[in-house]
């Protein structure tokens, strides 16, 4: 069966650190990987999404990257975080245009 | 442009009270419409994937239906378990993503 593993769970981080968000995805081979956003009372919005190594794709132009350095391993960074990057980030995949199962997320508080 | 409209944005049901979540979209040529569910603090588990309209599916006291308009979440005798925000997204045709909208919030009081 696949899983989906993120980490950290949580995060605070100050103005300005950089940001390093990784999510790898077991039982499967070239899934799509997504990165999400989740504001309070807001839906997911979608950041970035990937159909194979090395490619990506940006939804929302921003503070943050995404990299996919190998075809189960998506990373979501920053090289200064800003107060309106907290949030509650969550990783996907899916294979391809189908449901996509999400890991359990991480709550980033930027203070 | 694409949208995703669910309600009621919160419902707080007594156990044993059936009732129904409405999601309606504007999406031309749908591609599948799902149903997740998520518990505070964790990330969607996936529920439903619906893909015509007339479609219906079942799991427990959860069932969904689709129309061209809109889908249903119907929960039959809600128990406090089934607490949770059930969050319905659409595909696009051509669309790699989901598009999500931004849920309901279901209380089942014992």
């Amino acid at each position: 069966s696949q899983t989906i593993h993120q980490w950290p769970a949580t995060l605070v981080q100050p103005v300005g650190s950089p940001l390093s968000l990784e999510c790898t995805v077991e039982g499967t081979s070239n899934p799509n990987l997504y990165w999400y956003r989740q504001a309070a009372g807001r839906g997911l919005q979608l950041l970035f999404y990937s159909i194979g190594i090395g490619q990506i794709s940006s939804e929302v132009p921003q503070n943050l990257s995404a990299s996919r350095p190998q075809d189960r391993q998506f990373i979501l960074s920053s090289k200064k975080l800003l107060l309106s990057d907290s949030g509650f980030y969550l990783c996907a995949w899916s294979w391809g245009a189908r449901e996509a199962f999400f890991g359990q997320g991480t709550r980033l508080t930027v203070v | 442009e694409d949208q995703v409209t669910q309600s009621p944005e919160a419902l707080r049901l007594q156990e044993g009270e059936s009732s129904s979540l409405n999601c309606s979209y504007t999406v031309s040529g749908l591609r599948g419409l799902f149903w997740y569910r998520q518990d505070p603090g964790k990330g969607p588990e996936f529920l439903f994937t619906l893909y015509s309209a007339g479609e219906e599916k079942e799991k427990e006291r959860l069932k969904a239906t689709l129309t061209k308009k809109e889908s249903f979440l119907h929960i039959t005798a809600p128990k406090p378990e089934d607490s949770a925000t059930y969050l319905c997204a659409v595909q696009a045709p051509g669309a790699n993503n989901l598009f999500f909208g931004t849920g309901t919030r279901l209380t089942v009081i014992p």
